[in-house]
């Protein structure tokens, strides 16, 4: 089955750690999105990669690290510098950046003791 | 800021009966989709309704797009209990920066057996 999965579901940590998330899809997809989901919010965009190597800042990059080393994988570290770093985080994936019809993963919430 | 924006907040309805929400943005877009979310799940797109298009069908879902009032309406009809989720719509402004999605904060649609 194609499509982009997430892990962990659930991620607990203590204040002042750094956590990464997993974001792995098998879609061929060139674009791949990380984004916060608050309660009762619409999703905010922290950050995006158009390519293998290359992506940039969203509206919320601050506290947060991506990196792009194969196609296949976006995975996100949320770090200490994160004022408020409790919420769902969704990853998502899109033939190209232009072809912008978004597929998402399950998503993870995490929670900061 | 936030470019789409969807009216009624929340929306509870009866099993049959048609729901219709709203979604308002500010500034051109080349293309406007609508996504759907259970409950503490990912997003499923929906419909994608291009800027030269007044309306689009898939299946029981119904968009419709005025882009000289900057609105678009999501139109589900014999809505049945499974439909009961959050609905985002989604814009791809034309002067924005990079071709990413904005999303608004989204409906919650309560469908009653």
């Amino acid at each position: 089955d194609g499509g982009i999965t997430q892990s962990p579901k659930y991620l607990f940590r203590k204040e002042g750690q750094n956590v990464t998330l997993s974001c792995e899809q098998n879609l061929n997809h060139d674009a791949m999105y990380w984004y916060r989901q608050d309660p009762g919010q619409g999703l905010r965009l922290i950050y995006y990669s158009q390519i293998v190597n290359d992506f940039q800042k969203g509206d919320i990059a601050e506290g947060y690290s991506v990196s792009r080393e194969k196609k296949e994988s976006f995975p996100l570290t949320v770090t200490s510098a994160q004022k408020n770093p409790t919420a769902f985080y969704l990853c998502a994936s899109s033939r190209s950046i232009s072809y912008n019809e978004q597929f998402f993963g399950p998503g993870t919430r995490l929670t900061v003791l | 800021s936030q470019q789409g924006e969807e009216d009624p907040q929340a929306l509870s309805i009866q099993e049959g009966e048609n729901a219709t929400m709203n979604c308002s943005y500010k500034t051109s877009i080349n293309n406007l989709q609508w996504y759907r979310q259970n409950s503490g799940r990912g997003l499923v797109h929906l419909i994608l309704i291009r800027s030269n298009e007044r309306e689009k069908h898939s299946g029981r879902l119904r968009v419709t797009l005025d882009t000289s009032k900057k609105s678009s309406s999501l139109l589900i009809t014999a809505s049945r209990a499974a439909d009961t989720a959050s609905y985002f719509c989604a814009t791809d402004a034309v002067d924005s920066g990079y071709s990413t999605l904005t999303f608004g904060k989204g409906t919650m649609l309560l469908v009653s057996p």
